[in-house]
């Protein structure tokens, strides 16, 4: 039973520049929730989706942006990239919405330049 | 307003007992509790929905007073593999965002 994959695993951008993070939900789960996670902080909600569509966002400017595919696997686009940006951003998992289990995935660390 | 968690750190024996406190300011619908290693994915503990209930987990217990919006987890005759940094993540609603305290750091040493 696969769990939850994301690409790439590390990724380094200078600002200004765009970027994409993919994730691959838990066989069976159709609910994807990213957060970012800054050092020594805990994770801070970006948006859920679910059945592709953007269901709750978190306090996150809108160059912060999304996509949940048919096959639930869900992207995360940042465009204009600051150094703040800099963090490891997870996605996490589960099925339906209401006070289910999240089951988070490695993450990608991006580090901005 | 994330919750807050307290304490921020605890080094403890091995076969020690502790205590994580998880405050919000809201009233809350469930609590997940999360460990997670150094450079590694947060790892599932246990969910609580508002009734009071408490859960275990091996010998890692938690309770949840939806009155007081408060949780607890009891850590109980700690072992080496508890170190970790502890989350707590609240929900307002079912459905809700999760938003996650900032951690309690415990280093269990031999």
């Amino acid at each position: 039973d696969a769990g939850v994959t994301q690409s790439p695993t590390h990724l380094i951008k200078t600002r200004g520049q765009q970027v994409t993070l993919r994730c691959s939900p838990k066989s069976g789960h159709d609910t994807v929730s990213w957060y970012q996670q800054a050092l020594g902080q805990g994770p801070q909600f970006i948006f859920q989706y679910y059945e592709e569509e953007e269901r709750q966002r978190g306090n996150f400017p809108d160059r912060f942006s999304g996509h949940q595919f048919p096959n639930y696997s869900s992207e995360l686009n940042v465009n204009a990239l600051l150094l703040g940006d800099s963090a490891l951003y997870l996605c996490a998992s589960s099925l339906g919405l209401a006070a289910t289990t999240q089951y988070f995935g490695p993450g990608t660390r991006l580090l901005v330049l | 307003q994330q919750p807050v968690q307290s304490p921020q750190a605890v080094i403890l024996r091995e076969g020690e007992d502790a205590v994580i406190n998880c405050s919000s300011s809201k009233a809350l619908y469930s609590v997940h509790w999360y460990r997670q290693k150094h450079g590694e994915a947060p790892i599932f503990l246990m969910i609580l929905l508002k009734g009071g209930e408490q859960k275990g987990h091996d010998k890692i217990s938690a309770s949840f007073n939806e009155k007081k919006q408060q949780s607890s987890l009891y850590l109980t005759a700690s072992q080496l593999s508890y170190s970790g940094t502890y989350f707590c993540g609240t929900e307002e609603a079912a459905g809700n965002k999760l938003t996650f305290g900032g951690g309690t750091r415990v280093l269990v040493k031999p």
